[in-house]
């Protein structure tokens, strides 16, 4: 049972490339978030997933795409980068539904550096 | 305002000292109060879990919700040089709604 992984740990891009990051879980989970973390700003939800099927815009979308590939996967795309995306992506799941909060798992992370 | 304040710190301790970590936030809906722990390079993980007002124990771990100040707390009592993570509230509404983070407080415990 391996929780949440992620691909690549690091990457290095140059102004205006583009790239995927991969995220999947094997805990069966509903819900799958991406967040980005940087110094003195916390973790800022990007997009969520609530269901296979379905996405939604967080806090800070502009920028990003995402796919609910199928239950397990959601990747986020950056068809443009951008200096200001550096930051740490972080993929997390939930088994949240309307009722109740249930914990969210996050992966190790991603360290984008955007030059 | 931002939704959710957290004073971020660091917060250097001797060992064995009790802590308190501290979050005011300004959402009345907020009723499922957590705790990750975040050590350096890696992902944030849950560590305590309150619903609505009272406190919660967890061995050295206490976490404490007043809504009516819409203040959270965590203590930590005999910390460990293990304890050195930062710290993130993450109160929020429930479902698969949006949780709101706050921006972690950095604890370094010294032995």
């Amino acid at each position: 049972n391996a929780g949440v992984t992620q691909t690549p740990k690091f990457q290095v891009l140059k102004t205006g490339q583009s790239m995927t990051l991969q995220c999947a879980q094997d805990m069966n989970h509903n819900s799958m978030y991406w967040y980005r973390q940087d110094p003195g700003m916390g973790l800022r939800l990007i997009y969520y997933s609530a269901s296979e099927g379905t996405t939604d815009k967080g806090e800070v979308p502009n920028g990003y795409n995402v796919s609910r590939l199928n239950k397990r996967e959601f990747s986020l795309r950056l068809e443009s980068a951008a200096p200001s995306q550096t930051s740490v992506y972080f993929c997390a799941s939930s088994a949240a539904d309307l009722r109740i909060s249930y914990e969210q798992y996050f992966g190790p992370g991603t360290r984008l550096t955007v030059t | 305002q931002k939704e959710v304040e957290q004073d971020p710190g660091p917060l250097s301790v001797p060992e064995g000292a009790i802590v308190s970590l501290n979050c005011t936030y300004s959402n009345s809906a907020f009723q499922y109060f957590m705790w990750y722990r975040q050590y350096s390079r890696k992902g944030p993980e849950l560590l305590m879990y309150t619903y609505s007002s009272g406190n919660k124990e967890d061995g050295r771990f206490t976490a404490q919700v007043d809504k009516s100040s819409k203040y959270i707390s965590l203590f930590i009592r005999d910390s460990q040089p293990s304890d050195s993570a930062t710290y993130l509230c993450a109160p929020n509404s429930g479902g698969y709604q949006k949780v709101t983070f706050g921006t972690g407080t950095k604890l370094q415990v010294i032995p």
